[in-house]
Order: C-alpha cells, then sequence, then structure tokens
C-alpha cells in the first residue's frame, strides 16, 4: 500500500461545476498537507497547503484536512477550463533537516467549456 | 516560469550509456532537490542538497545515480549504464531555507528517454 493514494481520474466536469479532489494517507506523522497543480509538460506549481487538521481557503480553492480519518481534500469552486490539470496531493515529512514531499498519483481534471 | 532552469529539456539515449542533467535554481535559494516522475505517477523524492551538502538520498537512487552540487549553486544529476527503467520525467526545485515549511519552486523538467 503506497503512503499516498489518490484516484488518477480522469474527472471531467462542465465549466461552472464545484470540483471534489481526495488524498487519503497512512502515515499520522503527516503535518503539513500542500496540494499542487500539474498543467502538461510542466512542472508541479504549488496551490495551497494547510498544516495539521482544518479549512483553508484561497479565492476559488478550499484545502480540507481531516488528521482522524487521514483524508485530505481540495474543492474548486466555478470551475474554469483553465483549471483542467493534474492534481497531485502531497503530505510533508522531515528529511536531512527539510521537508519532503509524498506525492500521490494525481488526479486528472477536465474542464469543459 | 518559476525561475528553475532544467537542461537539456529531452535526452534521448541508448540503454548502457551514460547521461548528465543540469538544474539552475533560482538564485539566492539555498536548497535544491532532485525527483523522479513516470507517467502517471506522481514526483518521487530522489535526493537533496542544501548549499554543496548532500543531506537526504531515497533508496530509490541506487549506485548507478549520483548528484552533486559543488559550489552550492547549479547542480548535477548523472545516471551510468542507463536501463530502460530509467525512462521518465527528472524534476528539480529549489527552496529559501527557513522555518517552518518552505515552498519548493519546480522546474520544468528533464524527459529521458532510453531505448
Amino acid at each position: 500500500q503506497k503512503e499516498v493514494e489518490q484516484d488518477p481520474g480522469p474527472l471531467s466536469v462542465p465549466e461552472g461545476a464545484i470540483v471534489s479532489l481526495n488524498c487519503t494517507y497512512s502515515n499520522s506523522a503527516f503535518q503539513y498537507f500542500m496540494w499542487y497543480r500539474q498543467y502538461s509538460r510542466k512542472g508541479p506549481e504549488l496551490l495551497m497547503y494547510t498544516y495539521s487538521s482544518g479549512n483553508k481557503e484561497d479565492g476559488r480553492f478550499t484545502a480540507q484536512v481531516d488528521k482522524s480519518s487521514k483524508y485530505i481534500s481540495l474543492f474548486i469552486r466555478d470551475s474554469q477550463p483553465s483549471d483542467s490539470a493534474t492534481y497531485l496531493c502531497a503530505p510533508l515529512t522531515r528529511g536531512g533537516g527539510s521537508y519532503i514531499p509524498t506525492f500521490g498519483r494525481g488526479t486528472s481534471l477536465i474542464v469543459h467549456p | 516560469d518559476t525561475g528553475v532552469s532544467q537542461d537539456p529539456r529531452h535526452k534521448i539515449t541508448k540503454r548502457g550509456q551514460n547521461v548528465t542533467f543540469r538544474c539552475d535554481p533560482i538564485s539566492e535559494h539555498n536548497r535544491l532537490y532532485w525527483y523522479r516522475q513516470t507517467l502517471g505517477q506522481g514526483p518521487e523524492f530522489l535526493t537533496y542538497f542544501q548549499n554543496e551538502a548532500q543531506l537526504e538520498k531515497s533508496r530509490l537512487l541506487s549506485d548507478r545515480f549520483s548528484a552533486e552540487r559543488p559550489k552550492g549553486s547549479f547542480s548535477t544529476l548523472e545516471i551510468q549504464r542507463t536501463e530502460q527503467g530509467d525512462s521518465a520525467m527528472y524534476l528539480c526545485a529549489s527552496s529559501l531555507a527557513s522555518s517552518g515549511y518552505n515552498e519548493q519552486f519546480f522546474g520544468p523538467g528533464t524527459r529521458l528517454t532510453v531505448l
């Protein structure tokens, strides 16, 4: 079993829909939880992160962590075609004095006009 | 463009050849990371440097892989005696050490194809 599980999709939604992307994880030591967005043929870019349990909102995006069930969610409101990308969840572990992301396999999102 | 550059962007090689990739981080960033990403998977951590010191290596990093950051600026990743299983996107990221989480900025990657 991988440390971070994520449904690869693809998830196809119409423009304007609310999107829910989810991950589960097994390591209870994770404290920071990141969401990255990766467009085709590009490197990942950090979308947002949360520390420990709770919600965090940034514009159309809301990240949610439930540590009791080891469940991570990203919600996108009013989805746009430009949101079409792969979304990677990535809890962090400590390594060599830094934080190292453990990436899920990513969920491919397609928002059609 | 994040400011992290990688060269080359694409590399095709034959099995058994050696290849070397270069990463130039954001200039003031003292931490540099290497990841490998295969099709349909998320990036997997390979190794990380703070300045010129290599502080962490994944067990994924076999003896055929070596990374350097000789002057604490750019880094190179060399793969010796390449195998078809080495075909992947090799990503570099950099960050500035600070307290708490330090955001990593990723380059565009080098896509390696081993024939």
